[in-house]
């Protein structure tokens, strides 16, 4: 296990709803990445969290965002969900920026009806 | 153009066969190469980085040819327990080194 958590595990929703995803981080990591994985396909980065601030994101839409708080554990909020935004979330902690080494927690899939 | 870029596969190979993957990668300034492994709706996992010079870790070998933008994974002696997909992955250059992956390759290990 890496010692990384997601909750929930699994989660229905609407269109249209707003959704909150929580992931906590490995003890000593401060940074932490979510990512989108729609069926067959590999990942997607959709942003990155380092103490506290984001450094980075990809080419996600502005109702995708996040937040990371004091103990390094973060939340990814989607609001106005669409059909399209059915996936596995997974984030993934590290210790520092330039670490090639990242954690993956167990996801969160998200099904948009 | 993708990225990085696999064959989805899928593989379907007996046990005991030896087994190739190839993925190539658009950005010649791209320094960090790893495979990993995901198993049917689980997170995937780090089964190894890639080395200039090649690396081996039991029955996996890596290579990487910067030349060619390409990356490769031998599975030798393939068992039951090796199915799942692979997945490609070239650490990103820009601030956030974020993990760029490939859409992965499957491989299916019969009896």
């Amino acid at each position: 296990e890496t010692g990384v958590t997601q909750s929930p595990t699994h989660l229905i929703k609407t269109r249209g709803q707003q959704v909150t995803l929580r992931c906590s981080s490995q003890s000593g990591h401060n940074t932490v990445s979510w990512y989108q994985q729609a069926l067959g396909q590999g990942p997607q980065f959709i942003f990155q969290y380092y103490r506290e601030e984001e450094n980075g994101r990809g080419n996600f839409p502005p109702r995708f965002s996040g937040l990371q708080f004091p103990n390094y554990s973060s939340e990814l909020n989607v609001n106005a969900l669409e059909l399209d935004d059915s996936a596995l979330y997974l984030c993934a902690s590290s210790s520092g920026l330039y670490i090639d080494e990242q954690y993956f927690g167990p996801g969160t899939r998200l099904t948009v009806t | 153009r993708k990225e990085v870029e696999q064959d989805p596969g899928p593989f379907n190979v007996p046990e005991g066969a030896t087994v190739a993957f190839n993925c190539t990668y658009s950005n010649s300034a791209s320094q960090s190469f790893f495979w990993y492994r995901q198993d049917c709706r689980k997170e995937p996992k780090l089964l190894m980085s890639v080395y200039s010079s090649g690396n081996e870790d039991g029955r996996f070998t890596a290579q990487l040819n910067r030349a060619s933008q390409y990356i490769s994974l031998l599975i030798r002696d393939s068992k039951l327990s090796d199915s799942a997909t692979y997945l490609c992955v070239v650490l990103g250059e820009d601030s956030s080194y974020k993990l760029i992956f490939g859409s992965g390759t499957r491989l299916l290990v019969r009896p």
